[in-house]
């Protein structure tokens, strides 16, 4: 019964690294999506794929960029990591374009 | 500039009290509003509201939506401990190309 899966949990990077979050659903939903959550900011959309073979810029995608490999997987990538980037990241799947979301656990991400 | 604001920020009740949250928005061409509760993880599902004056409930949370006066509530009645949580409102709008905007949450604390 996994849901959303997002791997790694944790990660600590340097800046200039780059790095991919990874997020699969097994519920068979369209759309895709991903999130940043920073304190005192809320959760902010990233990028979305409302279906497989589409993505789109969400409100913060100045720094990533993303790759809907299939209808079950959508990964993140920072090209180049820097501190401002730092903060928890949220995949989630819907079943139709911005229905009820359900969300992995998250990435917390820090870049020093 | 699509604003969602919830209020309060932060509560503080006792096991028994009931709890009304607020979400007020100011989107282009609205479409939805979400209710999700996030505890120490991901956030969670609880309601989506479409039509004015139609009140959603499961269990002791109930929610309704004024499209006049462009807001919703979170009602949570004889809350428990485990209630304790973070209560998100996310709002669907935008022309031909949706946009979701999350407000900042409500700190919710349900002491013993």
């Amino acid at each position: 019964n996994a849901g959303v899966t997002q791997t790694p949990k944790f990660q600590v990077l340097k800046t200039g690294q780059s790095m991919t979050l990874q997020c699969a659903q097994d519920m068979n939903h369209n759309s895709m999506y991903w999130y940043r959550q920073d304190p005192g900011m809320g959760l902010r959309l990233i990028y979305y794929s409302a279906s497989e073979g589409t993505t789109d810029k969400g409100e913060v995608p100045n720094g990533y960029n993303v790759s809907r490999l299939n209808k079950r997987e959508f990964s993140l990538r920072l090209e180049s990591a820097a501190p401002s980037q730092t903060s928890v990241y949220f995949c989630a799947s819907s079943g139709e374009a911005w229905g009820p979301q359900h969300f992995g656990d998250g990435t917390r991400l820090s870049i020093l | 500039e699509d604003k969602v604001v919830q209020s309060p920020l932060s509560l503080v009740v006792h096991e028994g009290d009931t709890v009304t949250l607020n979400c007020s928005y100011e989107v282009t061409n609205f479409r939805s509003l979400l209710w999700y509760k996030q505890e120490k993880k991901a956030p969670t599902f609880l309601f989506m509201l479409t039509s004015s004056g139609i009140e959603k409930k499961s269990g002791r949370l109930s929610s309704i939506l004024d499209k006049k006066e462009l807001f919703s509530i979170l009602n949570i009645t004889a809350t428990q401990t485990g209630d304790s949580a973070v209560y998100l409102c996310a709002v669907v709008g935008g022309g031909s190309n949706y946009k979701l905007t999350f407000g900042k949450g409500t700190l919710l604390t349900v002491n013993p």
